[in-house]
């Protein structure tokens, strides 16, 4: 079973323009919700992250927003930029880390910014 | 931020053969180790999941007598993939939490080969 579902599965974006991930989850025990940026042949590399306690955190051009009732959250990129082509996977844990709990991750989302 | 050095970064071996793969926290102590394999176009799948100075936990379907993992120390774990195979091809990717670190912090994957 599926605990997180992340769609779409392929983006396409112009430059300039805004793309959006957005993913929901079944486990209301999740309290880290963090969204990863790979590249090909490299691992995953934390972009941003927020708990239940905020509806938005906003680091630099990238935003998630949160709906806790929903149990959906979502990753808004502004100003997308070729550079930012890579897949994207949401994920989210029990404890940040803390105490052993896995990451469940998303199925990813593969973003392509189109000059 | 905490950094998760994994070596090698590519590696090729014959069928039948035993490869080792390395994973240091740089900056941190790793109390829990995940490990992932990841094929092309495909999301994270948790192989296991290992403490330091204990027995890894395994997901279902991997066989822990091929993927030896250990986790002797707070800033070492290590997957051996044992009598590889060319089904064994895959990214391999190592992902640490702990102490001074907040999150999960991943290695930057090996590209493992069997030929």
């Amino acid at each position: 079973q599926q605990q997180v579902k992340q769609s779409p599965q392929s983006l396409i974006v112009q430059k300039g323009g805004i793309s959006i991930i957005n993913c929901a989850y079944e486990n209301t025990a999740f309290d880290y919700f963090p969204w990863y940026q790979q590249f090909p042949g490299k691992g995953p590399a934390l972009l941003i992250a927020i708990r239940p306690d905020v509806s938005e955190k906003k680091e630099g051009r990238f935003t998630i927003s949160f709906n806790k009732s929903a149990k959906q959250f979502s990753l808004h990129i502004m100003d997308s930029q070729p550079g930012d082509s890579a897949t994207y996977f949401c994920a989210a844990s029990r404890g940040s880390g803390a105490g052993s709990y896995q990451l469940t991750f998303g199925k990813g989302t593969k973003l392509s910014v189109i000059p | 931020g905490a950094v998760v050095s994994q070596h090698p970064s590519w590696v090729i071996c014959k069928s039948g053969t035993s490869v080792k793969i390395e994973c240091r926290s740089l900056d941190f102590q790793a109390t829990t180790m995940f490990w992932y394999r990841q094929f092309p176009k495909q999301s994270l799948m948790l192989m296991a999941t290992s403490n330091e100075g204990s027995k890894a936990t395994y997901e279902q379907g991997v066989e822990k007598d091929k993927f030896l993992i250990n986790h002797a120390s707070l800033t070492l774990s290590t997957l051996t993939v044992t009598s590889a195979h060319p089904e064994d091809s895959s990214f391999y990717i190592c992902s640490a939490s702990g102490t001074g670190a907040y999150g999960y912090t991943f290695g930057s994957g090996t590209r493992l080969t069997v030929v």
